[in-house]
């Protein structure tokens, strides 16, 4: 059974470029969440989705950050016109059922150069 | 959600047992004790979780106390890959995982 898969792994944007972040949640699993970690600092909850809903999403900031988890398909992290201080890695996890033991995604680290 | 307060840092020698505490005084009467850990740059990875019985698994055991205050995690046999932070975390099953500062442990050759 697969983990959760992230991709991509390392990603390099300019300041005022978008960025995609794609997750595969494992298989089963209808429920993912977002986290992101800034250097030397803690894991810190950004958004809790399920098929086609965001459940929480209190640790979103205000702007520029989205997410969604379609029907189909992968989870998206989308930020819109990065900025040097969203560099971090931004890491996923999935759940069978809501709000269960959580199983994380390598990780993809973005750099804003 | 309860706070959870570890140790900054903790050393085991190779082969030893790993004896990580954590302490969860304000946890309520639905939430879990989880402990994830995080070698390297890596994601987090699972570990065990429990409510108010001990638990183990192939990894590791978990003791809370009767009164549910405090934990240990028991990894029994550290091998340097052991080397990670270790994060308890008091879960209310909300979605939403707290990590705080987490216990550095060094194992030693």
């Amino acid at each position: 059974n697969a983990g959760v898969m992230q991709n991509p792994r390392h990603l390099v944007r300019r300041r005022g470029q978008e960025a995609r972040l794609r997750c595969s949640p494992m298989k089963g699993h209808s429920h993912v969440y977002w986290y992101r970690q800034l250097p030397e600092e803690g894991l810190k909850f950004m958004v809790y989705l399920q098929k086609e809903n965001i459940i929480d999403e209190s640790g979103m900031p205000k702007e520029r950050f989205s997410a969604e988890f379609p029907k189909e398909g992968p989870s998206i992290l989308r930020i819109q016109q990065v900025v040097r201080g969203d560099s971090a890695a931004y890491f996923c996890a999935s759940s069978p059922v809501g709000a269960d033991t959580q199983y994380f995604g390598p990780g993809t680290r973005l750099t804003v150069l | 959600d309860a706070k959870t307060t570890q140790p900054p840092s903790m050393d085991c020698a190779e082969g030893r047992a790993a004896n990580l505490p954590c302490n969860h005084s304000t946890i309520s009467g639905n939430e879990y004790v989880y402990w994830y850990r995080q070698i390297h740059s890596q994601g987090p990875q699972y570990i065990i979780h429990g409510l108010k019985n001990n638990e183990t698994n192939e990894m590791a055991s978990l003791i809370i106390t009767e009164d549910r205050k405090s934990s240990t995690l028991i990894l029994p046999h550290a091998t340097l890959r052991d080397t990670a932070v270790y994060y308890c975390i008091a879960y209310p099953n909300t979605g939403k995982l707290i990590f705080g500062q987490g216990t550095t442990l060094q194992v030693k050759p």
